[in-house]
């Protein structure tokens, strides 16, 4: 069983749409969930991070956690294509340990 | 600050050989961890360091992979013999408490 799970996609929207990406985790124990933005042909940079259940606000960005349900999203608004990228969902177990979903690859169209 | 470094950032060798592949952490960081991706598998934890000392190990393919944290300020991960299925790119990241920051990675092509 993966640790965590993303929707590969790939995932397109309109400029100026909002992005819905999604993450499901299995480790109840699961203590800090992140997400990285990776561009083709480089490193995964990370975007925002949450560690209680609700949602947190970066500019465009909101991650919601529920951690009852397990799972952790990401909305984008307002769409931009340089917003076109794969998206990481980061999972940190007990240990420090941090396992990654496969991604979702976005794409934002002008 | 400086970030990660990684080196070298691209490699291609004959199967066989022995790559050694290295890193640099941000200073002050405690944790060191080495990741391969693939388009396939994506991203794969191998082995990760803390304050130098191997913590878990257990996503090293194999008794070819070895990895080595000599002091706070360098790291490196070998593999050898390496074998075309070894073809990835091989990220470095370190942290302290909180997020992990990658270099820009090692894109190894084994042939």
């Amino acid at each position: 069983q993966k640790e965590v799970e993303q929707n590969s996609g790939p995932l397109s929207v309109p400029e100026g749409a909002i992005a819905s990406l999604n993450c499901t985790y299995s480790d109840r124990g699961s203590q800090s969930f992140f997400w990285y933005r990776q561009y083709s042909g480089k490193s995964p940079e990370l975007i925002m991070f949450i560690y209680s259940n609700g949602d947190k606000e970066d500019g465009r960005f909101t991650a919601q956690l529920n951690k009852a349900s397990q799972y952790v999203s990401l909305l984008i608004r307002d769409s931009q294509p340089s917003d076109s990228a794969t998206y990481l969902c980061a999972v940190e177990l007990t240990g420090n340990q941090f396992y990654f979903g496969t991604g979702t690859s976005l794409t934002v169209i002008p | 600050d400086a970030g990660v470094i990684q080196s070298p950032r691209h490699e291609v060798t004959e199967m066989g050989q022995e790559v050694t592949l290295r890193c640099k952490p941000i200073s002050g960081h405690d944790y060191l961890f080495w990741y391969r991706q693939t388009m396939m598998r994506g991203l794969e934890l191998l082995i990760y360091f803390n304050n130098n000392v191997p913590i878990d190990d257990s996503g090293m393919p194999e008794d070819r992979f070895s990895a080595k944290m000599p002091n706070a300020s360098f790291s490196n991960l070998k593999i050898q013999p390496s074998e075309p299925r070894d073809s990835a790119v091989y990220f470095c990241a370190s942290s302290n408490v909180g997020p992990i920051y990658f270099g820009e990675g090692s894109w190894l092509t084994v042939v």
